[in-house]
């Protein structure tokens, strides 16, 4: 069973800041990684997916990289909007595990 | 358009068997490289990936709670159930069904339903 780390699992924030999560996995996950944000009260939202490929419709500020077992999702001027919880997801095994998440507040 | 959609009972009992359906449009579970599954999100805490069944009907469980879930699809009704045996108060969450691509670069839930409250309470 792979698990996932998310680090920081909080992180406080301006907008305008330059914004960057690490996830990492117990094994090797080659690409398959995704990432997604949730607001409260909403369903998450596909933002990355194969580590590094934006979803369409997502503004081009997210960024994402990485391969093996760690990755990172970096915002690169944080905006209003983004102020939200960020996990990601495994998809190379059996199972396809979330990481524990990491919110993003307002400084 | 894509949409998928929870149902199922929102308080049920402690040792009770919990049954949701996921009723979905907008695409077929029959065509290859669809997955369609459920997450779930106690109150306050973070996502946890449950069960999913593939177009061909593979089906793979969370390994902590294989036991106690079982996954089927109904093609012809657009329908995922899913049930999970011997519920307790810290299965009360969110419970989300979303549909998930694997396709030659894709990989990802790229449609979520809204969710359900499901309660465990006596």
């Amino acid at each position: 069973d792979i698990q996932l780390t998310q680090s920081p699992s909080f992180l406080s924030a301006s907008v305008g800041d330059r914004v960057t999560i690490t996830c990492r996995a117990s094994q090797g996950i080659s690409s398959y990684l995704a990432w997604y944000q949730q607001k409260p009260g909403k369903a998450p939202k596909l933002l990355i997916y194969a580590a590094s490929t934006l979803q369409s419709g997502v503004p081009s500020r997210f960024s994402g990289s990485g391969s093996g077992t760690e990755f990172t999702l970096t915002i690169s001027s944080l905006q209003p909007e983004d102020f939200a919880t960020y996990y990601c997801q495994q998809l190379n095994s059996y199972s396809f595990t979330f990481g524990p998440g990491t919110k993003v507040d307002i400084k | 358009q894509i949409t998928l959609k929870e149902s199922g009972p929102t308080l049920v009992k402690p040792t009770q068997t919990l049954t949701l359906t996921c009723t979905f449009s907008g695409f077929s579970l029959s065509t290859s490289g669809v997955g369609v599954g459920w997450i779930r999100q106690p109150p306050g805490k973070a996502l946890e990936w449950l069960a999913l069944i593939y177009w061909n009907d593979d089906k793979r469980y969370s390994p902590s709670l294989k036991s106690r879930l079982t996954i089927t699809k109904d093609t012809s009704k657009n329908q995922v159930v899913l049930t999970m045996t011997n519920m307790d108060p810290v299965d009360t969450a969110t419970y989300y069904c979303a549909r998930t691509i694997f396709g030659v670069v894709i990989k990802a839930i790229d449609y979520w339903g809204q969710g359900t409250l499901v309660t465990v309470s006596s």
